[in-house]
């Protein structure tokens, strides 16, 4: 079956200060892979896609990365966060007949 | 562009009352749609979904029928329950190219007992 692994949960970091959050998924090959962001308050935005390895697509300007180094690994990342980094992370993969399913998110708090 | 609107939030409700969560999308073409939950503290969780027009989606309780010629999906359930609290959020989805589920802002639902 397919697990989708996501960490960590909860991250605590200074303004300034960089950024990894880790995505892996097990038990496919090839996914499409997502990170999307949930504000306070607000809805869920997308922030990357990949369609494979290395291939990236950005759909916000923002302070922050994204890279896929493995088929199934999806990395996002920021070398310094900012106070409007905040927020319940995302990470999520789909696959033709496979539909869409979402890991367990981490959440980011800058100070 | 493809976008979906749900109606705005919070909303609270009794238990055993009935609920309405309203959500119309935008898209050209034929995209499947979706209703997501999130329980406090917790990931998305997919509730139901339809995949074409007239098709009707339901889990739990909760049921919402795709309408394509009012590019609506509504959630609906007949009795709510405390447990039932969480945030719903409608999507669409298509089958080609990145795979891209478009969100609407999500509804923040609350039953007090």
């Amino acid at each position: 079956s397919q697990t989708i692994h996501q960490w960590p949960a909860t991250l605590v970091q200074p303004v300034g200060s960089p950024l990894s959050l880790e995505c892996t998924v097990e038990g496919t090959s090839n996914p499409n892979l997502y990170w999307y962001r949930q504000a306070a308050g607000r809805g869920l935005q997308l922030l990357f896609y990949s369609v494979g390895i290395g291939q990236i697509s950005s759909e916000v300007p923002q302070n922050l990365s994204a890279s896929r180094p493995q088929d199934r690994q999806f990395i996002l990342s920021s070398k310094k966060l900012l106070l409007s980094d905040s927020g319940f992370y995302l990470c999520a993969w789909s696959r033709t007949g496979y539909g869409y399913t979402f890991g367990s998110g981490t959440r980011l708090t800058v100070v | 562009g493809d976008s979906v609107t749900q109606m705005e939030g919070p909303v609270t409700l009794s238990e055993e009352a009935f609920l309405t969560i309203n959500c119309t999308y935008t898209a050209t073409g034929y995209p499947s749609l979706f209703w997501y939950v999130q329980y406090p503290g917790e990931g998305l969780q997919l509730l139901l979904k339809a995949t074409k027009a007239d098709d009707k989606g339901s889990n739990k309780g909760f049921e919402a029928t795709y309408r394509k010629e009012t590019t609506s999906f509504h959630l609906e359930k007949g009795s709510v329950q405390v447990s039932d609290s969480a945030v719903y959020f409608c999507a669409l989805f298509r089958f080609q190219g990145a795979q891209k589920l478009v969100f609407g802002q999500g509804t923040r639902l609350t039953i007090n007992p």
